[in-house]
């Protein structure tokens, strides 16, 4: 039982233009979901969150929009650059599992920006 | 300062056999969690370990087991290891329990097992 799917296993985008990743989730729970990125060798690295009391989250190049009717997020990278290639991961949590640290992923996606 | 330090970094394993895996979480962080995450799939969720207390537990057999330690460092063990126990293995600590206190991963431990 997927509840965090990524649709797309790969991406790729010119350098300069935007990048757009999508999460889907089934789990109308979810109340707190982050984005992470993962390079080769090295473990994944907090990128951006949102609250399900918001629609929009910006952070630098960075920002995810939710869509709570549609259990939807999307992280926007704007302008995507070289050092973005890395596997992107969708992650979720619930509320009421905040003390266990229960996270639920995505099966990624692998983003490739071309100079 | 350091990261959150997993040893060690690659291991090969015969089926059957035991393994035990360690995890040093940041200097002050007291919540460690492990993950499992095998081959094109996102981590998934093995323990949480707070204040030396578990804390939630995902869906794996018995025979994944942890502990914490008064240092708040971190052993995995996995008893009877299967072919499908190849994977790496994710641990991240944090400053407290709770999702809203970002996980700092460190860079896994690869586990194959032959």
């Amino acid at each position: 039982d997927q509840q965090v799917k990524q649709n797309s296993p790969s991406l790729s985008v010119q350098e300069g233009r935007i990048s757009i990743l999508n999460c889907d989730y089934t789990n109308s729970m979810f109340d707190y979901f982050l984005w992470y990125k993962k390079y080769p060798a090295e473990g994944p690295t907090f990128l951006i969150s949102i609250s399900s009391i918001k629609d929009k989250n910006e952070d630098g190049r960075f920002t995810v929009f939710l869509n709570k009717s549609a259990k939807h997020l999307s992280l926007h990278i704007v302008p995507s650059q070289p050092g973005d290639s890395a596997v992107y991961f969708c992650a979720a949590s619930i509320s009421e599992s905040s003390n266990t640290g229960k996270l639920i992923f995505g099966q990624g996606t692998t983003l490739q920006v071309k100079p | 300062d350091a990261g959150v330090t997993q040893s060690p970094t690659h291991l090969i394993k015969t089926r059957g056999q035991q393994v035990t895996l360690r995890c040093s979480p940041i200097s002050g962080h007291k919540s460690v969690s492990w993950y499992q995450q095998v081959l094109g799939q996102g981590p998934q969720f093995i323990f949480q370990y707070y204040e030396k207390e578990e804390r939630g537990r995902g869906n794996f057999p018995d025979r994944f087991s942890a502990r914490q330690f008064p240092n708040y460092s971190s052993e995995l063990n996995v008893n009877a290891l299967l072919l499908g126990d190849s994977a790496l293995y994710l641990c991240a600590s944090s400053s407290r329990t709770g999702k809203l206190y970002g996980y700092t991963f460190g860079s896994g431990t690869r586990l194959t097992v032959v």
